[in-house]
């Protein structure tokens, strides 16, 4: 069945360590995306690629970094600059990037600080 | 700055007592809408979306919803609550960029409790 896949489901970061949450799909989806969900704010923006080898920051991108290698990869990176990390951290994927578009969601990944 | 307001962010109903989920959004311009669903320790599936065909949507598992620009609502109804119906329901709304990427804004959220 295609979908998206998040791994690991939980991952737990030590202060001053830099992570990285995988996320992948066999949707052949141009578009990928990664929000951030906090209790009661919904979901935020972090960084969202359009085609491999591109993408731009969302709303939250300090402390986070990204790479599109690949158009099935999008991994996120958790650095040591962000200092408010533990959260629900979602991947998502669209067909096309038109504002019609119907998101794809991966199961997510919570991260959490030692 | 366009914004999406979910009134309650908690809503209790009694297994088969009407569901009502309450979204408004902030924009002059007529949005595309979107209804999510996210059962715990998941992520988000489409509910439903409304992209001016008709104002009345109906989505999955009995949920509909009804676009009404003059009051910018978009609220999210279905007649008989289901235990299963218990999870956390986010509104969504695009379209207010004209740009090669126009960003899905998520309102807040509201969970649904079903009581037995």
């Amino acid at each position: 069945d295609g979908g998206i896949t998040q791994s690991p489901k939980y991952l737990f970061r030590k202060e001053g360590q830099n992570v990285t949450l995988s996320c992948e799909q066999n949707l052949n989806h141009d578009a990928m995306y990664w929000y951030r969900q906090d209790p009661g704010q919904g979901l935020r923006l972090i960084y969202y690629s359009q085609i491999v080898n591109d993408f731009q920051k969302g709303d939250i991108a300090e402390g986070y970094s990204v790479s599109r290698e690949k158009k099935e990869s999008f991994p996120l990176t958790v650095t040591s600059a962000q200092k408010n990390p533990t959260a629900f951290y979602l991947c998502a994927s669209s067909r096309g990037q038109g504002a019609n578009e119907k998101l794809f969601f991966g199961s997510g990944t919570q991260l959490s600080v030692l | 700055a366009q914004s999406v307001t979910q009134l309650g962010s908690h809503v209790s109903v009694s297994e088969g007592a009407l569901v009502l989920l309450r979204c408004n959004y902030s924009s002059s311009v007529p949005p595309y809408l979107f209804w999510y669903v996210q059962y715990p320790n998941q992520g988000l599936q489409l509910l439903l979306k409304y992209t001016s065909a008709a104002t009345l949507v109906k989505g999955i598992n009995g949920f509909e919803a009804e676009f009404k620009k003059s009051e910018t609502s978009f609220h999210l109804t279905k007649p008989s609550a289901h235990m299963s119906d218990a999870a956390e329901y986010f509104c969504a709304v695009s379209g207010f960029l004209k740009t090669s990427y126009d960003k899905v804004i998520f309102g807040p959220g509201t969970s649904l409790s079903v009581i037995p």
